[in-house]
């Protein structure tokens, strides 16, 4: 089975410094996908990042930048430079390649409130 | 692109009546669609998943009867809250896939039964 966790319940950050999300999956499948989503206050999830198990690489986004490491199962979120704009529920998920139900299930974390601090 | 609407954003009704919430994708073929409960301060619970044109597969615990799932194209899904009760309040949120890999999410429906 698979599983998401995102120790991180809240952080509390003041504006332009740097903060890191963590996440750790367990999975039994040697081919699957990790994502990041961000929830702010309006509710609507917004799509980060999708990274597939085979692609190790780190990824820099403008601010935002991802750590895939297999070898610790964990899939880190690090903002640089925090805005408050940035403050929100942060969601780790992971969708093994198939679930049986026709297409990719996702498994979602608890998730991590951040709240920056002007 | 990949933009995914959900209709209506929050309804109040009274207990024992019945809602319909609808979720669109706007912009592409949603060959499966994901409806989510997600109660205050807590994560995303799946509930059913489906595929159009056949009948959605809910999740453990999740009353088949009571939240009715009709996938009628490949653009429009419907969850239908039957008989609704107080506790059924919940922020309900729809997924459309591409049929690979990410799913896009629609604003939720913020549903209040009194």
């Amino acid at each position: 089975a698979q599983k998401v966790t995102q120790a991180q319940t809240e952080i509390s950050v003041v504006e332009k410094e740097d903060v890191t999300l963590d996440c750790v999956y367990e999975t039994r499948d040697t081919t699957y996908y990790l994502f990041w989503y961000k929830q702010p206050p309006s509710g609507e999830l917004v799509f980060l990042i999708r990274r597939n198990s085979f692609d190790e690489q780190n990824e820099i986004s403008g601010r935002y930048s991802w750590n895939f490491q297999k070898s610790t199962s964990s899939f880190n979120f690090t903002i640089t430079a925090s805005q408050v704009v940035d403050s929100a529920v942060y969601f780790c998920a992971l969708s093994e390649a198939y679930s049986g139900a026709g297409s990719y299930q996702l498994t979602f974390g608890k998730g991590t409130k951040l709240s920056v601090i002007p | 692109g990949a933009v995914v609407s959900q209709h209506p954003s929050w309804v109040i009704c009274k207990s024992g009546t019945s809602v319909k919430i609808e979720c669109r994708s706007l912009d592409f073929q949603a060959t499966t669609m994901f409806w989510y409960r997600q109660f205050p301060k807590q994560s995303l619970m799946l509930m059913a998943t489906s595929n159009e044109g056949s009948k959605a597969t809910y999740e453990q615990g999740v009353e088949k009867d009571k939240f009715l799932i009709n996938h009628a194209s490949l653009t429009l899904s419907t969850l239908t809250v039957t008989s609704a009760h107080p506790e059924d309040s919940s922020f309900y949120i729809c997924s459309a896939s591409l049929g690979f890999d990410t799913q896009y999410f629609g604003p939720g429906t913020r549903l209040t039964v009194l």
